[in-house]
C-alpha cells in the first residue's frame, strides 16, 4: 500500500519550454501533497505543499509563477516547470500523505530527472 | 525551527554485519514523529521506520530498528544482518504533531555495504 507513482521518470526539454510532471497516489487518497528537488549528493528541498482544491503554499525563494502546481483531485497533482533553464535542470519528487491512514507519514514517488538544453 | 543532524557523511559495513547511523534533532516542540528514509541509486526514497514521540518502545522492521533518546534528542538506526541491498542513502526526518506539514531533513548518511 501508499505507493505513488510519477511521470514522467525522465525529461529533456529544450530552453524555454514547458514541462508538465504528474504525481498520482495510486491506492490511497492524498489529502496533502508536497514538491521537492534534490540538487546531485544533497538532501531533498521542499518547494511547496499543496491540498486537493486549494492553492498550493510555497517555500520561501521558490518561484510560484515558475513552477505552478495544481492538486485537482485526491489522487493528482502536477507541477509544470514553464520558461525552463538549463538552471531548472534537476530531480523532482513528489510525495503524499493520506488523509485517513498514518496521516503524519509522507509516501514518495520515484522522481522526476529533468534535463534542460 | 527545527533542525536534524546526521554527523557521519558516509559509513561502510561488511555484508552480515550490523551498523548503526546517528541521527540528532533540536525541537522544542513535545509530540512529533521521527522517520528514517532510504534512497538507493534508483532514487526512490522508502520509508524505512517511523517512530512516534509519545512512545517509548522503540520501533522495529524486521532488521532494522531504532534507539528513540527523548531526552537527549537522538534518533539512531541500527541494521541488522546487512545487506548489499541496504547500499544507499539514509535520511533523518523529523515531523512535528499538528502545525506544519513540513518534514525537516538531515543531510543523509551514504551507507555502503561490502561484500
Amino acid at each position: 500500500g501508499a505507493v505513488v507513482s510519477q511521470h514522467p521518470s525522465r525529461v529533456i526539454c529544450k530552453s524555454g519550454t514547458s514541462v508538465k510532471i504528474e504525481c498520482r497516489s495510486l491506492d490511497f487518497q492524498a489529502t496533502t501533497m508536497f514538491w521537492y528537488r534534490q540538487f546531485p549528493k544533497q538532501s531533498l528541498m521542499l518547494m511547496a505543499t499543496s491540498n486537493e482544491g486549494s492553492k498550493a503554499t510555497y517555500e520561501q525563494g521558490v518561484e510560484k509563477d515558475k513552477f505552478l502546481i495544481n492538486h485537482a483531485s485526491l489522487t493528482l497533482s502536477t507541477l509544470t516547470v514553464t520558461s525552463a533553464h538549463p538552471e531548472d535542470s534537476s530531480f523532482y519528487i513528489c510525495s503524499a500523505r493520506s488523509g485517513s491512514f498514518n496521516t503524519d507519514t509522507q509516501y514518495f514517488g520515484p522522481g522526476t530527472r529533468l534535463t534542460v538544453l | 525551527a527545527q533542525t536534524v543532524t546526521q554527523s557521519q557523511p558516509e559509513m561502510s559495513v561488511q555484508e552480515a554485519e550490523t551498523v548503526t547511523l546517528s541521527c540528532t534533532y533540536d525541537t522544542s516542540e513535545n509530540n512529533y514523529y521521527l522517520f528514517w528514509y532510504k534512497q538507493p541509486p534508483s532514487r526512490q526514497m522508502i520509508l524505512v521506520i517511523r517512530q512516534e514521540a509519545y512512545k517509548q518502545q522503540n520501533a522495529t522492521e524486521n532488521r532494522f530498528s531504532v534507539n528513540f533518546q527523548k531526552a537527549a534528542k537522538s534518533f539512531s538506526l541500527k541494521i541488522s544482518d546487512s545487506q548489499l541491498g541496504d547500499t544507499a542513502m539514509y535520511f533523518c526526518a523529523f515531523k512535528a504533531q499538528g502545525g506544519s506539514e513540513k518534514l525537516v531533513f538531515g543531510k543523509g548518511t551514504k551507507l555502503t555495504v561490502n561484500p
